[in-house]
């Protein structure tokens, strides 16, 4: 157990509905970054957090897609107008700076149907 | 930018046998390695990592790697293969001035009793 939680674990939805996604890491996990993975791929980066500050985003990172972390604790994941593209699992990973250590939630896995 | 290529992306070993993953990197500047472990309906477990200390690293469950420079490699190996280790395996990426790591697509690995 990483101690990093996601909710929900899965999710279906039809496509053009609005998703969001949550991480909780634990309290030391001052970097939080986001993934996507989709089968037979390695984790893909998204986004990253140090704190509350969102300080880098992939450009494959498409306008639907926005992330939060308000207090510098959870995150949320929102994914806007999903389209069947968007079906992978969604991973977060927290870490606590200069370790390199990343931990891993168990994911959400999204479906869009 | 950095990324990794893992050869192979099924790997066979009867147990008891030595273990062998395969991979090797690309990076303009000093890299920081690690190897992932996924298991089945898991998140990922960081089972090592490189930062520019000892070329040889030890990690968990008895896996070891070596970062080569020279072959620009990071090979992930165990001397005798347990049922326990099938399981897919990523290697990653990152330096020390970068906030993006980048995972090969994976190598799953099978124990055959």
């Amino acid at each position: 157990d990483t101690g990093v939680s996601q909710n929900p674990r899965h999710k279906i939805t039809k496509r053009g509905q609005n998703v969001t996604f949550r991480c909780d890491p634990i309290s030391e996990h001052n970097r939080l970054y986001w993934y996507r993975q989709t089968l037979g791929q390695g984790p893909e980066f998204l986004t990253y957090f140090q704190n509350e500050a969102q300080l880098e985003k992939s450009r494959l990172l498409s306008d639907r897609f926005s992330a939060e972390r308000p207090k510098g604790s959870f995150s949320t994941l929102e994914i806007q107008r999903t389209e069947q593209g968007d079906s992978a699992m969604y991973l977060c990973a927290g870490e606590t700076s200069g370790s390199y250590e990343q931990y891993f939630g168990p994911g959400t896995r999204l479906t869009v149907t | 930018a950095q990324s990794v290529t893992q050869l192979g992306s099924h790997v066979s070993v009867s147990e008891g046998a030595l273990v062998l993953l395969r991979c090797n990197y690309s990076s303009s500047v000093p890299p920081y390695l690690f190897w992932y472990v996924q298991y089945p309906n898991q998140g990922l477990q960081l089972l090592l990592k490189y930062t520019s200390a000892a070329t040889l690293v030890k990690g968990i469950n008895g896996f070891e790697a070596e970062f080569k420079k020279s072959e620009t490699s990071f090979h992930l190996t165990k001397p005798s293969a347990h049922m326990s280790d099938a399981a897919e395996y990523f290697c990653a990426v990152t330096v020390n001035t970068g906030n993006q790591f980048y995972f090969g697509t994976g190598t799953s690995l099978t124990v055959i009793p």
